[in-house]
């Protein structure tokens, strides 16, 4: 299947500091990846939709200036937590999809805001 | 807005017997994607079932196999011969037409040696 690789796979910074997740699609194009973002013992909840070239689409509740998303290309997302707080400690994990196929997940980034 | 709910936290099956986990769905839609993903201790979500909504027939895949109910916006997962390695979170997901996938909040299948 198709492979979707999540860099850092752990993370820890400071409160105040910014911190930047890149979500790649290792051997396909992809044109929309989305962010979840997972608590502990908990579900996904999806955080926004990033689109190739375009501004991301945010879903209800997630601050667009706390949570930068950026796909400047067909393989790679980016997700920049700013200012963070040790509230925003989470596990946050990246999904893209082929066209008409399952989506395929990255191995999620783990956060801690010390 | 589309809802998945899944009524068991948690579930237990004694080795090479059989499990099913429940999952019901609310939806306005016609067409859409029903999943069931797994979730191991390693935290990757793994793609265990597929089902498209047009399709009556239900989905199978080796010892997974789903019941789907689309009347009744149900969705079990039917796993045989549990074995050791299928200890996990398991999610069922609705895909909807804007792609947005939509998860229940989890069922933590154990097996018992």
């Amino acid at each position: 299947g198709a492979v979707v690789s999540q860099h850092p796979s752990w993370v820890i910074c400071k409160s105040g500091t910014s911190v930047k997740i890149e979500c790649r699609s290792l051997d396909f194009q992809a044109t929309t990846m989305f962010w979840y973002r997972q608590f502990p013992k908990q579900s996904l909840m999806l955080m926004a939709t990033s689109n190739e070239g375009s501004k991301a689409t945010y879903e209800q509740g997630v601050e667009k200036d706390k949570f930068l998303i950026n796909h400047a290309s067909l393989t790679l997302s980016t997700l920049t937590v700013t200012s963070a707080h040790p509230e925003d400690s989470s596990f946050y994990i990246c999904s893209a999809r082929l066209m008409n196929t399952e989506a395929f997940f990255g191995q999620g980034t783990r956060l801690t805001v010390v | 807005a589309q809802t998945v709910t899944q009524s068991q936290p948690e579930m237990s099956v004694q080795e090479a017997e059989t499990v099913t986990l429940s999952c019901t769905y609310d939806t306005s839609e016609s067409d859409y994607y029903l999943f069931w993903y797994k979730q191991p201790p390693s935290r990757q979500m793994i793609l265990v079932i597929r089902q498209e909504a047009y399709k009556q027939q239900n989905a199978t895949e080796n010892r997974f196999s789903v019941n789907f109910q689309k009347a009744a916006k149900s969705f079990s997962l039917k796993i045989s011969d549990s074995q050791l390695g299928d200890a996990a979170m398991y999610f069922c997901a609705y895909r909807s037409r804007d792609d947005k996938i939509i998860f229940g909040k989890g069922t933590r299948l154990h097996i018992l040696p």
